[in-house]
């Protein structure tokens, strides 16, 4: 049992492209994040969410509580936003969290 | 402000072993978090450090243990390496220690049983 599941699991898009990323999970949850992982390993975390909606510069997030959904979009994809994104649900108050499957984004110029 | 640091960056254990990993959180920060990352599992959560004291485990077995010191420097150490074993693992750090809080995750120690 998967208590997060992401879509697509692949993606490759041309440069300039709208990209969305879906994130569903089946616990309640306390906070939702967002994060980017490049090559070589380093994770970078983009978005912590609880509600509504983000946006942080070509990035927006948004969660959806009572459908128990979030989307990642990226706005006008650079070939720079190729990376591996990772939705992460937390349950109770502390940092322990469930992982997607993560998204592996590549976009072509 | 410098980053979370892990130590040593990689390493080849042989089965039966054991190996200690240690994360440096960014200076203020009391929790952290230690989490494995393997191609068929992905992201799994091993182990969270509040001030010195373990608050959450996640589903791995007794060999898999941590501690957290004054400084709140972490170690993770295995016991008894099985192939298995091989992964990366990560260490994050935040300030407050709740779920809402930035997560600010370490290079990463990739690890290697033989």
């Amino acid at each position: 049992k998967n208590e997060v599941e992401q879509s697509p699991q692949n993606l490759t898009a041309q440069e300039g492209e709208f990209i969305t990323i879906n994130c569903s999970y089946s616990v309640g949850i306390s906070a939702l994040h967002w994060l980017q992982q490049h090559p070589g390993g380093g994770i970078v975390s983009l978005f912590m969410l609880s509600s509504g909606k983000k946006k942080h510069g070509r990035l927006i997030a948004t969660i959806n509580i009572q459908e128990k959904h979030s989307s990642l979009h990226i706005t006008a994809s650079h070939p720079r936003d190729s990376a591996v994104y990772i939705c992460a649900v937390s349950e109770g108050s502390g940092n322990q969290f469930y992982f997607g499957t993560g998204t592996s984004l590549t976009v072509i110029p | 402000k410098a980053g979370v640091t892990q130590t040593p960056r990689y390493l080849i254990k042989t089965r039966g072993q054991q190996v200690t990993l240690s994360c440096s959180p960014i200076s203020g920060h009391r929790s952290v978090s230690w989490y494995q990352q393997t191609p068929g599992q992905g992201l799994q959560f091993l182990f969270e450090y509040f001030s010195e004291t373990q608050r959450n485990k996640g589903n791995f077995p007794g060999r898999f243990s941590g501690r957290q010191f004054s400084n709140s420097r972490s170690e993770m150490n295995v016991s008894t390496l099985e192939l298995g074993d091989s992964a990366l693992y990560l260490c994050a750090s935040s300030f407050g220690g709740y779920s809402y809080n930035e997560q600010f995750f370490g290079p990463g120690t990739r690890l290697t049983v033989l």
